[in-house]
């Protein structure tokens, strides 16, 4: 059963720093991942997807970088802002023998930044 | 704004009361889904309809009931629900289940049930 961990739960850092959050999952037999952004009381909004192929996707200050082979995945934020505070979460999606499962997601790492 | 917008925003019931929940996306999307947010736990995905059917129901209990008259509006009906009910559900679009990509979220109805 394919099982996502995210770690740490919560970190806090001063303005300007750069910051790796990391997920881990249990079965390399992935389509892809996805890294989302919550910002309290909201919905998720889709930072990055990597598909199982890729090596890592950029956007902006983000990059995300995956190792299928190891179950791993870390979303680094560079000059991170007091904007980035927020909860990021990692989900990946399972390939059930050339079936597309179902998102996957960990309980999210929750990210402050201070001013 | 993401383009899947969800109705009421936030939402206080007691047990006995009916109620439900709306999700309208202007995406073109075919397939929805009604996800829970619980404290301390992960996403957990409910239901899933794809072009107006419903193609799964991941043991969610029958006091929850979703509804899907177009592949636009998404509805979910509470009734009877219980204080361990109350948490966010997130409603969310893609173009298709069996090709999914990207899910693009709603901004959720927190719901509390006394």
């Amino acid at each position: 059963k394919q099982e996502v961990t995210q770690i740490p739960a919560a970190l806090s850092v001063p303005e300007g720093e750069n910051l790796v959050l990391n997920c881990s999952f249990t079965d390399s037999a992935i389509y892809n991942l996805q890294w989302f952004r919550q910002d309290p009381g909201k919905g998720l909004t889709s930072l990055l997807l990597i598909q199982s192929s890729q090596r890592e996707q950029t956007s902006g200050r983000l990059n995300a970088s995956l190792d299928k082979s190891s179950g791993r995945s870390t979303l680094y934020i560079a000059a991170s802002q007091p904007g980035d505070s927020a909860t990021y979460l990692c989900a990946v999606r399972p390939n059930y023998g050339g079936s597309q499962g179902n998102l996957i997601f960990g309980k999210g790492t929750k990210l402050s930044v201070k001013p | 704004e993401t383009g899947v917008t969800q109705t009421p925003r936030h939402l206080v019931m007691g047990m006995t009361n009916k109620k439900s929940l709306k999700c309208e996306q202007h995406l073109g999307h075919n397939a929805m889904y009604w996800y829970k947010q619980s404290a301390k736990k992960p996403l957990e995905l409910m239901f899933v309809y794809n072009f107006k059917e419903q193609t799964e129901n991941n043991s969610v209990p029958s006091r929850f009931s979703p509804e899907c008259p177009n592949s636009s509006h998404l509805f979910l009906h509470l009734h009877t629900l219980q204080p361990e009910d109350s948490a966010l559900y997130l409603c969310a679009s893609s173009q298709r289940r069996d090709r999914i990509e990207k899910l693009f979220f709603g901004s959720g109805t927190q719901l509390s049930v006394l």
